[in-house]
């Protein structure tokens, strides 16, 4: 089977730095990706990582350690718009796209 | 460019009732998938499809068909719809049915059964 951990909820101010995690279990494995959604929106595609280490990508990056089964998406100089939901995914027997459960990140000021 | 299409936007239904949720994509996309979001429970796959002609299950594919007649569409059935079945649901479509390519989805349906 296939299951993507992540925290429920993560609370930071702004401007500072946030990491969420993500560790899976995978049948095989195709590449971690991360998305964003806003409250009442659709998720929309932040990066993804094939290979081990860092992919930054503007205030965004994202590390994938495939040996650890793990990867996180960090935040940097956290905005107020930055408060959404972060869902990491992953291919399941190649073309199956599982979710995480979400975490909720709440930026204040 | 309109992306990925989802009609209706909000529905309600009567148990037992049955309905057809529209996904339509203008991007040329051979990947296209139905998901469900709950709250605390993520989005969970359906049904997929990596060409016309071609579906398949995903994780919680029980009460629902798909049929895949042109790139275009990919229509979601419930045929006799239940409480269990009040969700959001996504259609979302990709270039290649990979992990790097990312998914785009619609804005969503928003469906509840009494």
């Amino acid at each position: 089977g296939q299951s993507l951990e992540q925290p429920s909820e993560v609370t930071a101010v702004e401007g500072a730095i946030v990491q969420i995690n993500c560790t899976y279990q995978t049948s095989g494995f195709y590449g971690l990706s991360w998305y964003q959604q806003h409250d009442g929106g659709a998720p929309t595609f932040l990066s993804y990582n094939g290979l081990d280490g860092l992919e930054e990508t503007g205030r965004f990056s994202s590390f994938l350690s495939r040996s650890d089964s793990y990867g996180y998406l960090l935040l940097q100089e956290l905005q107020m718009k930055d408060s959404a939901s972060y869902f990491c995914a992953a291919p399941h027997n190649f073309n199956k796209f599982y979710f995480g459960s979400g975490t909720k990140l709440n930026v204040k000021p | 460019n309109a992306g990925v299409t989802q009609t209706p936007k909000f529905q309600v239904l009567k148990t037992g009732q049955s309905m057809t949720l529209q996904c339509a994509q203008d991007m040329n996309h051979e990947y296209m998938s139905w998901y469900r979001q709950d709250p605390g429970m993520g989005l969970r796959l359906i049904h997929y499809s990596v060409g016309a002609g071609i579906t398949d299950q995903g994780e919680v594919p029980n009460g629902y068909n798909v049929s895949r007649s042109t790139t275009e569409d990919f229509p979601l059935r419930l045929l006799s719809a239940a409480p269990s079945q009040t969700s959001v649901y996504f259609c979302a479509s990709s270039y290649l049915p990979r992990a790097g390519s990312p998914l785009h989805f619609g804005n969503g349906t928003r469906l509840t059964v009494t």
